[in-house]
């Protein structure tokens, strides 16, 4: 299983809902990530867990809050979101979370805040 | 500030052609380089790596060459095909931070 799984595949939220998105990987690995693709530029990184504990946060704002229940699963909590957040949000995995490990995407979350 | 640069946004090459995709990095902290290939609606696919100890990687058809010293990459795609029409993404990491940083990316057309 080579898979890092998202769901959502499509996300339509109002500004007033709360909305988790979802990833799983059964790779073994012990670094998951979330990132933020905007149109027509490359992923940015949001945060990285390293063995279940939170070890970057990108200056995200709190309205996004992720989670890691177990080494497989990966949640990102959305609350009062704006519309400026619509983008690809996309999970990825990695053996560890130090350089020098290749990481595996998910196909994404496209998410609209309308 | 952008410390990955793709400076070609796109890239038509003829089927069976050579595609050569460039990239270049101003943070020296970097030392170990991947590329990424995109379709529209899907997440990037992990094509090949390079650390910086090394100046050439190989795998199949594709081939990345680094430049230390001009800080400097680029993939070889040999020979191109057209399922290898995509977005391609150059990624560089620092020792000890797991952090991609990406490039804005190159659309490759290979036309048959």
């Amino acid at each position: 299983d080579t898979e890092v799984t998202q769901t959502p595949k499509h996300l339509v939220m109002g500004m007033t809902n709360k909305k988790s998105l979802k990833c799983e990987q059964h790779m073994g690995h012990r670094a998951m990530y979330w990132y933020k693709q905007k149109a027509k530029k490359p992923p940015e990184l949001m945060f990285v867990y390293s063995y279940e504990k939170l070890s970057i946060n990108e200056s995200v704002p709190s309205r996004f809050s992720p989670e890691c229940p177990n080494s497989s699963l990966l949640n990102l909590h959305l609350h009062a979101l704006q519309p400026e957040d619509s983008a690809l949000y996309l999970c990825a995995s990695s053996l560890s979370g130090l350089a020098n490990t290749e990481a595996f995407f998910g196909q994404g979350t496209r998410l609209t805040v309308v | 500030d952008q410390q990955v640069k793709q400076n070609s946004p796109s890239l038509s090459v003829q089927e069976g052609r050579i595609s050569i995709l460039n990239c270049d990095y101003t943070n020296s902290m970097f030392d170990y380089f991947l590329w990424y290939k995109k379709y529209p609606a899907e997440g990037p696919t992990f094509l090949i790596s390079i650390s910086s100890i090394k100046d050439k990687n190989e795998d199949g058809r594709f081939t990345v060459f680094l430049n230390k010293s001009a800080k400097h990459l680029s993939l070889h795609i040999v020979p191109s095909q057209p399922g290898d029409s995509a977005v391609y993404f150059c990624a560089a990491q620092a020792t000890s931070y797991g952090k991609l940083t990406f490039g804005q990316g190159t659309i490759l057309t290979v036309h048959p």
